[in-house]
C-alpha cells in the first residue's frame, strides 16, 4: 500500500520569495510521485512525476521537486513565487501508474 | 471538446435520491478514472476504465456506487440512495494509456441534504 503526508495545509510566501511544500510518502514498492496543481474550480494540472529516471524532476511553471529515497521525501520547490502560483498543491504516490493516492493538499496564498 | 468535461458541475440530491454522473473523456483516450473528493481532502481513487472494461473498482466505497463506459467513450458513476456522506467532488480522469499523463475535468460537486 502506499500514503503520502503533507506537511503543512497552508503555506504563505510574499512574491519573489521561495516556494518549499513538503511532501513524504511510503510505499513498498520503487513509486511513482508526482505533484498536481488545483486552481479554484478547475481540475487537477499535473507540474511533474518521478519515475526513476532522474532524482531531480523538473515541471511546468518553474516547479522541480527532488526525489530522495533515504528521507522518503519529493519535496516541491520554486526559487520564485509569482501571484499566479496560488492555488492548492496535491502531492501522490502510485506503485502502478495509474491509481493515485493522494495528499491532503497544501494551500498555498502569495503575499505581494 | 479540448479537455475531459464532466457534467452536470453542481448537484443537489435529496438523501435517499438516485444521482447519475457524466463524464465525457478526451477523445480516443482508452483510459478513464473516477475519484472522490471529500472537502478539504485529497482526491480518493475510485475506479479505472480501460476502453469498457472496469479493470479496478476497489475504491468504491458501497455497492450503491456504480461505474460504466458501456462503449468506451462516456463514462456515468451513478449513486443510488444517497446518503450524506456521499457529499464530495467526484472527478473524472482520462488519459491516452495508462502510463501517460490523466487530464481531469472540473469535477461534479455533490450535495446530499
Amino acid at each position: 500500500a502506499q500514503s503520502v503526508t503533507q506537511l503543512g495545509s497552508h503555506v504563505s510566501v510574499s512574491e519573489g520569495a521561495l516556494v518549499l511544500l513538503r511532501c513524504n510518502y511510503s510505499s513498498s514498492v520503487p513509486p511513482y510521485l508526482f505533484w498536481y496543481v488545483q486552481y479554484p474550480n478547475q481540475g487537477l494540472q499535473l507540474l511533474l512525476k518521478y519515475t526513476s529516471a532522474a532524482t531531480l524532476v523538473k515541471g511546468i511553471n518553474g516547479f522541480e521537486a527532488e526525489f530522495k529515497k533515504s528521507e522518503t521525501s519529493f519535496h516541491l520547490t520554486k526559487p520564485s513565487a509569482h501571484m499566479s502560483d496560488a492555488a492548492e498543491y496535491f502531492c501522490a504516490v502510485s506503485s502502478n501508474d495509474y491509481k493515485l493516492s493522494f495528499g491532503a493538499g497544501t494551500t498555498v496564498t502569495v503575499r505581494a | 471538446g479540448a479537455g475531459v468535461s464532466q457534467s452536470p458541475r453542481y448537484k443537489v440530491a435529496k438523501r435517499g435520491q438516485d444521482v447519475a454522473l457524466r463524464c465525457d473523456p478526451i477523445s480516443g483516450h482508452v483510459s478513464l478514472f473516477w475519484y472522490q473528493q471529500a472537502l478539504g481532502q485529497g482526491p480518493e481513487f475510485l475506479t479505472y476504465f480501460q476502453n469498457e472494461a472496469q479493470l479496478d473498482k476497489s475504491g468504491l466505497p458501497s455497492d450503491r456506487f456504480f461505474a460504466e463506459r458501456p462503449e468506451g467513450s462516456v463514462s456515468t458513476l451513478k449513486i443510488q440512495r444517497t446518503q450524506q456522506e456521499d457529499s464530495a467532488v467526484y472527478l473524472c480522469a482520462s488519459s491516452l494509456d495508462p502510463n501517460t499523463e490523466a487530464f481531469f475535468g472540473q469535477g461534479t460537486r455533490l450535495t446530499v441534504v
